[in-house]
C-alpha cells in the first residue's frame, strides 16, 4: 500500500540549516506536505508543493521535490529554538498518508 | 469558525464504555476527515466524509467505529465497547473540496483504562 517514510531524529545548532527528508511510494500523489506538530498540540500547516513542481520557497522554508526518486525535504534556513518540534511529512492522492515523523531538536 | 474545533479536548473512559467525539470543521468546508494518531506515530486516516456522505471509510479499523455527519457541516465519530488499544489522538481536519489543503484541529485525547 502507500507508503511515507522519515528519518526519526535530526538535531541541529540555532542558526544552521535543517534539512529533513521523506521519500514516498504513491506516484498519483497530488500535492506533498509538511506539517509541524509542537508537544501536547494539534498540526500546523507549513506549506505544500504541486507534485508538478519541483521546488518552493516560502521565507525560511524551502521545499525540494524529486518526483522520478519520489524524495521530498524540506530545508529549514537559519533554525531557531522555535522551530523545535516533530514535522511531518504527508503525500496526497486524496487521503492524507503520514510519515511517522521527524523530531527536531535546536540546541542554542 | 476561525479553526477547525474538537471536543472535548481530553476523554478518560472505562474499557467497555461507550464515547462520542466532535469535530466542528472550518465554516463553509465541504470535506471532513478523521484522523488517529498514536504516541510516537503520525496520524493514521479513517473516513472522509464529502458533504453528508462518507466517501471513504476504508479506515476505520473494526466495526466498533463509527463516524456521522447528518447535516454536512458537524461530525461525530462513535467508538463502541471501548478497548485500551483505542487510546490515541483523534484528529479531525476539514478542507474547501475533496483533495484540497485539509486544516486540523486541536485533536481530541482518548484514554481508555
Amino acid at each position: 500500500g502507500e507508503d511515507v517514510e522519515q528519518s526519526l531524529f535530526l538535531s541541529v545548532r540555532e542558526g544552521d540549516s535543517s534539512v529533513i527528508n521523506c521519500t514516498y511510494t504513491d506516484s498519483s500523489s497530488t500535492y506533498l506536505y509538511w506539517y509541524k506538530q509542537e508537544p501536547g498540540a494539534g498540526l500546523q500547516l507549513l506549506t505544500y508543493i504541486f507534485s508538478n513542481m519541483d521546488m518552493k520557497q516560502d521565507q525560511r522554508l524551502t521545499v525540494l521535490l524529486n518526483k522520478k526518486d519520489k524524495h521530498l525535504s524540506l530545508r529549514i534556513a537559519d533554525t531557531q529554538t522555535g522551530d523545535s518540534a516533530i514535522y511531518f511529512c504527508a503525500a496526497q492522492g486524496g487521503k492524507l498518508i503520514f510519515g511517522q515523523g521527524t523530531e527536531l531538536s535546536v540546541k542554542p | 469558525g476561525a479553526g477547525v474545533s474538537q471536543t472535548p479536548s481530553n476523554k478518560v473512559t472505562e474499557k467497555g464504555k461507550y464515547v462520542e467525539l466532535r469535530c466542528d470543521p472550518i465554516s463553509g468546508h465541504t470535506a471532513l476527515y478523521w484522523y488517529r494518531q498514536s504516541l510516537g506515530q503520525g496520524p493514521e486516516f479513517l473516513i472522509y466524509f464529502q458533504g453528508t456522505g462518507a466517501a471513504d471509510d476504508s479506515g476505520l479499523p473494526n466495526d466498533r467505529f463509527f463516524a456521522v455527519r447528518p447535516e454536512g457541516s458537524v461530525s461525530t465519530l462513535k467508538i463502541q465497547r471501548t478497548e485500551r488499544g483505542d487510546s490515541a489522538v483523534y484528529l479531525c481536519a476539514s478542507s474547501n473540496q475533496g483533495r484540497e489543503t485539509q486544516y486540523f484541529g486541536p485533536g481530541t485525547r482518548l484514554l481508555v483504562l
